[in-house]
């Protein structure tokens, strides 16, 4: 166990749709990273907050956005969702910007 | 730009074969590098890892040794067991303006059979 935790662990929905995931990080970790992992690109990056500011940006979409809240808690918003948004979506927290990153278990969407 | 080239899986052991997983970078500065290894159904999990040429990053009975000249950081393992089983990533940390960003390969599946 990370000691990272994110909600939903399945997700069902439809397209069109707008789904929000949602990510805690390990007590202490002031850094969150959210990533995609599909079969056909692999793990890909896509956003970091450090302590509720944005430090790096990665494939992400202009559909897709988060944020880290004054708790640390992050979450990633997925609106207009698509067939090819299909995937697990992985959270990941460090304790600064230059430490080694823990992964929580993931959230599978599907999108139908 | 930076990224990760992994070699491609499949791979299928028998228990106690010798493993080699290769895995070359390409960064524009001196990055560190990690392998991360995925159980099914699970999340990625820190292997190893390595900040500067030369260093040898170790757990579980893995190694793999950063090398600079050749920009590679491949993982081996004297004698796999039936629970290695698992999707192996190597990775890179990008330690310049861009934050803490990761850059993943894409991933070996290894099998070990019985």
């Amino acid at each position: 166990d990370s000691g990272v935790t994110q909600t939903p662990k399945h997700l069902i929905t439809a397209t069109g749709q707008r789904v929000t995931l949602r990510c805690s990080p390990r007590s202490g970790d002031l850094s969150v990273y959210w990533y995609q992992q599909s079969l056909d690109q692999g793990l890909q990056f896509l956003i970091q907050y450090y302590n509720g500011e944005e430090r790096a940006k990665g494939n992400i979409l202009e559909r897709f956005s988060a944020q880290q809240f004054p708790d640390l808690h992050s979450e990633l918003n997925l609106s207009s969702l698509e067939l090819g948004d299909s995937a697990l979506y992985f959270c990941a927290s460090s304790t600064g910007q230059m430490e080694t990153q823990y992964f929580g278990p993931g959230t599978r969407l599907l999108v139908l | 730009g930076n990224s990760v080239t992994q070699m491609e899986g499949p791979v299928t052991l028998s228990e106690e074969a010798f493993l080699t997983i290769n895995c070359t970078y390409t960064a524009t500065g001196y990055p560190s590098l990690f392998w991360y290894v995925q159980y099914p159904g699970e999340g990625l999990q820190l292997l190893l890892k390595a900040t500067k040429a030369d260093d040898k990053g170790s757990n579980k009975g893995f190694e793999a040794t950063y090398r600079k000249e050749t920009t590679s950081f491949h993982l081996e393992k004297g004698s796999v067991q039936v629970s290695d089983s698992a999707v192996y990533f190597c990775a890179l940390r990008d330690s310049g303006n861009t934050g803490n960003q990761f850059y993943f390969g894409t991933g070996t599946s290894l099998t070990v059979i019985p």
